[in-house]
């Protein structure tokens, strides 16, 4: 079936450091999600990427959506504390549906 | 606005009793969504509704059941639970069109022993 594979499954960074996830589906998309979930919470979106190639960015954090529109990154730019948690990607391939395939997600920590 | 609510927040089954997760919202979203969280393998879908009086399957439906009551509120019914349903399970809601970003509960936290 449709799958959609996030890389790192953990990041340890010291604070100021700089952290990347990737996201790779199996199949194209329709349009790709980024959620954040602290420890003990609920998913929070972040973002919505559509386009072939697009860039938002949000404060430090970038996010892009490939070519192929099968994978994504984002990218925090010098972390801090609150940064702390799981970032995951999650992709519609059915066309704005809302159904999404999420990725394992990628845990941060960040040392102080 | 309280968003998405689910109740109940815990919950411990013996294996083979029943329970029903509620979830209502009140963002007037058509779609509604049941995920469960298990550790390093994301959120899957169990079940889906697209509007109200309409559900569909997800990836992980077996040994579930749900309920679209009304535009509000999507249930989700274990019939006989089973250790591998120890879960997180989250409730979800959505609008259709350019932008389906997902509004999420709290989430159960459920254990079947």
């Amino acid at each position: 079936g449709q799958q959609v594979m996030q890389i790192p499954q953990y990041q340890h960074v010291q604070e100021g450091e700089d952290f990347t996830t990737y996201c790779n589906s199996s199949t194209t998309l329709s349009n790709i999600q980024w959620y954040k979930q602290r420890p003990g919470g609920h998913p929070v979106f972040l973002i919505q990427l559509v386009k072939s190639g697009e860039v938002k960015k949000q404060k430090r954090l970038t996010f892009q959506f490939g070519e192929a529109k099968k994978n994504s990154s984002l990218h925090i730019t010098a972390t801090q504390t609150t940064d702390v948690g799981t970032y995951f990607c999650a992709g519609d391939p059915s066309g704005n549906t809302g159904k999404l395939i999420f990725g394992q997600g990628t845990t941060l920590q960040v040392k102080p | 606005n309280a968003g998405v609510t689910q109740t109940p927040k815990f919950q411990v089954l013996k294996t083979g009793q029943s329970m029903t997760l509620q979830c209502a919202q009140d963002m007037n979203h058509n779609s509604m969504y049941w995920y469960r969280q298990d550790p390093g393998m994301g959120l899957r879908l169990i079940y889906y509704s697209a509007s109200e009086g309409t559900t569909d399957k997800g990836e992980v439906p077996n040994g579930y059941n749900v309920s679209r009551l009304n535009k509000r509120e999507f249930s989700l019914r274990l019939e006989s639970a089973a250790p591998s349903q120890t879960s997180v399970y989250f409730c979800a809601s959505s609008e259709q069109g350019e932008v389906t970003e997902a509004f999420f509960g709290q989430g159960t936290r459920l254990t079947v022993v």
